[in-house]
């Protein structure tokens, strides 16, 4: 089976930096992704991680240790804007999405 | 706007009627994936279609729950005598490399309440 783990919610100022972590429990991996959800929108694609390591993409960056069952996703200069839910989802050894329950950041003037 | 389409966006059903969800997959995309959301959870694997495929439906409930990818059109999820249960936001996401790879891009979603 699969299991995600990420915070239920995170509240951050503008301008600021936020991390979200998530850890995981899968039978295989084969990557992880990080998507961004607006209220009522689409989840929007944001990053992927299949090695070990620092992927950085402009103001957003992730982080994935594979031995650790352990990811980030890095927010920089925090607008607005970034206000929304972060899912973790982890790819096992076929093609599903596991996700985990999201992450809802609030970002404060 | 070459982004993955569904339609329609809101759904309202009596208990009893039947449930149509469409998904457009992107352009070029031949790989269709649909999961449920319920409130307060993460999105769960529904089915995975290629075009006239079921390639694996293990996340679908056994009854009253079909999908469908045709040659032509778009791809179809159809949840017969809905019950207020399947109330929940469906997102179709695709993807134009083998499902082992390539990422998968989100629809809108279509929110079903069932009164």
């Amino acid at each position: 089976g699969q299991n995600i783990d990420q915070p239920t919610e995170m509240t951050a100022t503008e301008g600021a930096i936020v991390q979200i972590n998530c850890t995981y429990q899968t039978s295989g991996f084969n990557g992880l992704f990080w998507y961004q959800q607006h209220a009522g929108e689409a989840p929007t694609f944001l990053s992927y991680n299949v090695l070990d390591g620092l992927e950085e993409k402009g103001r957003f960056s992730s982080f994935l240790s594979r031995s650790k069952g352990y990811s980030y996703l890095l927010l920089k200069e925090l607008q607005m804007k970034d206000s929304a839910s972060y899912l973790c989802a982890v790819r096992g050894n076929d093609y599903k999405l596991s996700f985990g329950a999201g992450t809802t950041v609030t970002v404060r003037a | 706007n070459a982004g993955v389409m569904q339609n329609p966006r809101h759904l309202v059903r009596r208990r009893g009627q039947e449930a149509r969800l469409r998904c457009s997959p992107m352009k070029g995309h031949s790989h269709v994936y649909w999961y449920r959301q319920l409130p307060e959870e993460g999105l769960k694997f529904m089915v995975y279609l290629q075009k006239e495929n079921i390639i694996d439906e293990s996340g679908m409930p056994k009854e009253r729950f079909s999908a469908e990818f045709p040659k032509e059109g778009p791809s179809i999820l159809r949840i017969q005598q809905v019950v207020r249960g399947d109330s929940a936001a469906y997102f179709c996401a695709s993807s134009g490399t083998s499902g082992s790879q390539g990422t998968q891009y989100f629809g809108p979603g279509t929110r079903l309440t069932v009164l």
